[in-house]
């Protein structure tokens, strides 16, 4: 069974402090690793794909990269509009072939 | 603008009541997903479909319908034989299903339905 754990469940970072939310899974063949941006009362928006381990994509003060165990999403001086819940998921090559999702973890960035 | 239309946003539902929350999609996509949210928990599946008439279980299908007509819309029933309906609903579509091997993974989400059993 596919699992995916995020972490932490909350942080807060002053605007400017720089930072990393982690996404550690286990799966049965990573076909690709997923990160999305959710506001409150919104549907989530996608981010990034990253498909391999080394590889990594950047968007902005955003940047995720992959290990074979986990992901690392990096925020460079953030600033408050940054503030939302960011959720990983995997997409396996199992039977199911359905995106496993995290739980999330709420950035909040003070001004 | 292509994109993902939920409504209604807010429902409430009396205990005992099927209430059926609409999907309605432009981005000439094949599959759609409904996803339920609770808080502190991960995004989970309902049910998915890759083509019209045609439409998979996901892990938490019990107490809960489909439908896929037409390929702009998957509505989702929410049936009395639900335990416990409150939550925040989202629905996605895919250019190609899970199981395509041109799957990518990347969904786009609606705005979301939140429901709530008084």
């Amino acid at each position: 069974e596919d699992q995916v754990t995020q972490s932490p469940e909350a942080l807060r970072l002053q605007e400017g402090e720089s930072s990393s939310l982690n996404c550690s899974y286990t799966v049965s063949g990573l076909r690709g690793l997923f990160w999305y941006r959710q506001d409150p009362g919104k549907g989530p928006e996608f981010l990034f794909t990253l498909y391999s381990a080394g590889e990594e994509k950047e968007k902005e003060r955003l940047k995720a990269t992959l290990t074979k165990k986990e992901s690392f999403l990096h925020i460079t001086a953030p600033k408050p509009e940054d503030s939302a819940t960011y959720l990983c998921a995997v997409l396996s090559s199992g039977s199911a072939r359905q995106l496993t999702f995290g739980s999330g973890t709420q950035l909040t960035v003070l001004p | 603008d292509g994109g993902i239309t939920q409504s209604p946003k807010y429902l409430f539902r009396k205990e005992g009541q099927n209430v059926t929350l609409s999907c309605e999609q432009n981005l000439n996509h094949d599959a759609m997903y409904w996803y339920r949210q609770d808080p502190g928990q991960g995004l989970r599946l309902i049910y998915y479909s890759q083509i019209v008439n045609d439409f998979q279980k996901g892990d938490i299908a019990e107490g809960y319908s489909v439908s896929r007509e037409k390929k702009e819309s998957f509505p989702l029933t929410v049936t009395s034989a639900q335990k416990n309906p409150t939550a925040f609903y989202l629905c996605a579509s895919s250019a190609s299903g899970p199981t395509s091997q041109l799957s990518t993974g990347e969904l786009f989400f609606g705005e979301g339905s939140r429901l709530t059993v008084l």
